[in-house]
């Protein structure tokens, strides 16, 4: 099983509706991350949290919020979906504990807003 | 802020060959952390290789190595014997480090093409 895990792997919905990615993570790692990833951008930053109680916004945080239900939880929410969310999304995550910063990421969600 | 810059948007090298993809990046910080990932079409994003700043060795995984210039801001990877499975975009990205200052900086990638 991965460690970092989305839901959905796809998914297509229309202009205006609510619509929750989910991340989980089996790493016990305290910091999770959601990017955005568009052709010829790369990955961007929405948000990141530290822990259960620490949620920052990233570099393109408007028009999304997030939620951290518990340390292995991270969900990402497009409370109404515009055409221009359409993109790819990660989930990662990585150790709080020393210096290692590798982040691990999950298999993406490739969302389609029609 | 800080800033990562891949100038070369497409890239190709005949398989068996070595190949150099270009990364600079913008920083005031003294330590960070740089890092190549790769991204084949199953879109996964894997890890390549890392490199910390405060190290002046340059960083090897097998076929994978890096030319680390810290003054110059420039952290290029080559790889060897390029093998038709490194075909994939390739992403460098920065992380400060310390506390707080874990996301990644992203590149905007090159896409490699490894030609049988």
């Amino acid at each position: 099983d991965a460690d970092v895990t989305q839901t959905p792997r796809n998914r297509i919905t229309k202009t205006g509706k609510r619509i929750m990615l989910e991340c989980s993570q089996t790493k016990g790692h305290d910091r999770m991350y959601w990017y955005r990833q568009d052709p010829g951008l790369g990955l961007r930053l929405i948000y990141y949290s530290f822990d259960v109680k620490d949620i920052n916004k990233g570099e393109i945080s408007d028009g999304y919020s997030v939620s951290r239900q518990a340390q292995a939880k991270f969900s990402l929410s497009l409370e109404s979906a515009i055409p221009n969310q359409t993109a790819l999304y990660f989930c990662a995550t990585s150790d709080s504990e020393g210096e290692n910063t590798e982040a691990f990421f999950g298999q993406g969600t490739r969302l389609t807003v029609v | 802020a800080q800033t990562v810059t891949q100038s070369q948007p497409e890239m190709s090298v005949q398989e068996a060959e070595t190949v150099t993809l270009s990364c600079t990046y913008d920083t005031s910080e003294n330590n960070y952390y740089l890092f190549w990932y790769k991204q084949p079409p199953s879109r996964q994003m894997i890890l390549v290789i890392r490199q910390e700043a405060y190290k002046q060795q340059n960083a090897t995984e097998n076929r994978f190595s890096v030319n680390f210039q810290k003054a110059a801001k420039s952290f290029s990877l080559k790889i060897s014997d390029s093998q038709l499975g490194d075909t994939a975009m390739y992403f460098c990205a920065f992380s400060n480090s310390g506390a707080g200052s874990y996301q990644l900086t992203f590149g905007k990638g090159t896409k490699l093409s490894v030609i049988p």
